[in-house]
């Protein structure tokens, strides 16, 4: 089965800094790329996500990237703020199959004001 | 609509005790999911539903683990006997058939602590 990484556990970076969180993924057919956001206390939500045939999508600070040969896809979140505080998931998917989402195990990102 | 509805939303039991837990989908979603969360696993998949039929339960970790969905509109895990290691936060979550985003809606989660 589908196999996805992530890194880091844990980010700490200072307001206004940029943050970057990487997957990879094992299983080739994969083809959908959600990503989730739990703040403390909360339960997670999408937030952004990306198919396999776009290499970017951005919404305002954040965008995801994917590039499919390496099978590693990331999440750029620039402007960072104290409220972008959380626990951030990656998933992978194969849409139009089981499309059960296979998670990371999540990185904390802290952001000092 | 109001969301995915899990309830207890905390809930203390002693070990070798029955623990139910309880979750609302969103109407006209097909498929629910129950999830356990812990901080050395992470957000592990324990069990999901598609049209209130148990597809995969592979996640379940052992015997005393039970989900089940009676309609569309209730599903419920249940544990039984409860050991201290199953304390953890549990959230169920659901979502339309493929198609569009594919976004899971989850629940608020009932955390469970297991004395």
């Amino acid at each position: 089965g589908e196999n996805v990484e992530q890194h880091p556990s844990t980010l700490s970076v200072q307001e206004g800094d940029s943050a970057v969180i990487k997957c990879t993924y094992s299983d080739s057919a994969s083809n959908y790329f959600p990503w989730y956001k739990q703040e403390l206390g909360k339960r997670p939500q999408l937030i952004i996500d990306i198919r396999s045939n776009v290499g970017e999508k951005k919404d305002q600070r954040i965008a995801v990237t994917l590039n499919k040969t390496a099978k590693h896809f990331s999440l750029h979140i620039t402007e960072t703020q104290p409220e972008d505080s959380a626990v951030y998931f990656c998933a992978a998917s194969i849409a139009g199959g089981s499309y059960i989402p296979t998670f990371g195990r999540g990185t904390s990102l802290i952001v000092h004001p | 609509d109001a969301g995915v509805i899990q309830s207890p939303r905390h809930e203390v039991t002693e070990m070798g005790q029955e623990v139910t837990l309880r979750c609302k989908p969103i109407s006209g979603h097909d498929y629910l999911f129950w999830y356990r969360q812990t901080m050395m696993r992470g957000l592990e998949l324990l069990i999901y539903f598609n049209n209130n039929v148990p597809i995969d339960d592979s996640g379940m970790p052992e015997d005393r683990f039970s989900a089940k969905m009676p309609n569309a509109s209730f599903s419920t895990l249940k544990i039984q006997p409860s050991e201290p290691r199953d304390s953890a936060v549990y959230f169920c979550a659901s979502s339309l058939s493929p198609g569009g985003r594919f976004e899971q809606f989850f629940g608020p989660g009932t955390r469970l602590t297991v004395l």
